[in-house]
């Protein structure tokens, strides 16, 4: 069965702070696909990234970067110089290809509160 | 815009009443979800859809229902036999079933008096 687990149920830094979430995953598919996603304050979910299980690049996004690897079954994100309005729960999701029918599995979330 | 829109965005219900919660999608997506989150948890799956007429039960469908009669929506009733309904209430849509990344709506929060 997909699993995803978000170890780290909250965390605390102070602004400029680089910060890391960790996320690791269970599958025995092959192919499959890892997501993150950001829910403000306001509730809605906001899609960050995918990536699918043949990339292992890392991938840089203004202040936000992945780290994928399969070795570990890690998907890790970090937030470089983090700001306060980093703040807000951020969801590791996993989806499979063939064994769940594509359905997504969610993390319980990393509540993430950066202060002035 | 496109986008999803869910309301109401606050509901509250008697114990014993069904209701039903919105959900709209203009992106042209064939695939649709309902997501139930308690705090400070994550995202259960209800019900989700692959195409029009077709849909699935997902990880806590008990005491729930939904239709897919038009692309666009996906309603979700919650009935009186759902034990706990008081949470909040998350509709989803995507390309296709899994593959892409999924699109959310604002929410309803639904409390049981």
């Amino acid at each position: 069965a997909q699993k995803v687990t978000q170890a780290q149920t909250e965390i605390s830094v102070v602004e400029k702070e680089d910060v890391t979430l960790d996320c690791v995953y269970e599958t025995r598919d092959t192919t499959y696909y890892l997501f993150w996603y950001k829910q403000p304050p306001s509730g809605e979910l906001v899609f960050l990234i995918r990536r699918n299980s043949f990339d292992e690049q890392n991938e840089i996004s203004g202040r936000y970067s992945w780290n994928f690897q399969k070795s570990t079954s890690s998907f890790n994100f970090t937030i470089t110089a983090s700001q306060v309005v980093d703040s807000a729960v951020y969801f590791c999701a996993l989806s499979e290809a063939v064994t769940n029918a594509g359905k997504s599995t969610f993390g319980d979330g990393t509540t993430l509160t950066v202060k002035p | 815009d496109g986008g999803i829109t869910q309301s109401p965005k606050y509901l509250f219900r008697k114990e014993g009443q069904n209701v039903t919660l919105s959900c709209e999608q203009n992106l042209n997506h064939d695939a649709m979800y309902w997501y139930r989150q308690d705090p400070g948890q994550g995202l259960r799956l209800i019900y989700y859809s692959q195409i029009v007429n077709d849909f699935q039960k997902g990880d806590i469908a008990e005491g729930y229902s939904v239709s897919r009669e038009k692309k666009e929506s996906f309603p979700l009733t919650v009935t009186s036999a759902q034990k706990n309904p008081t949470a909040f209430y998350l509709c989803a849509s995507s390309i296709n079933l899994g593959l892409g990344e999924q699109f959310f709506g604002p929410g309803t929060r639904l409390t049981v008096l």
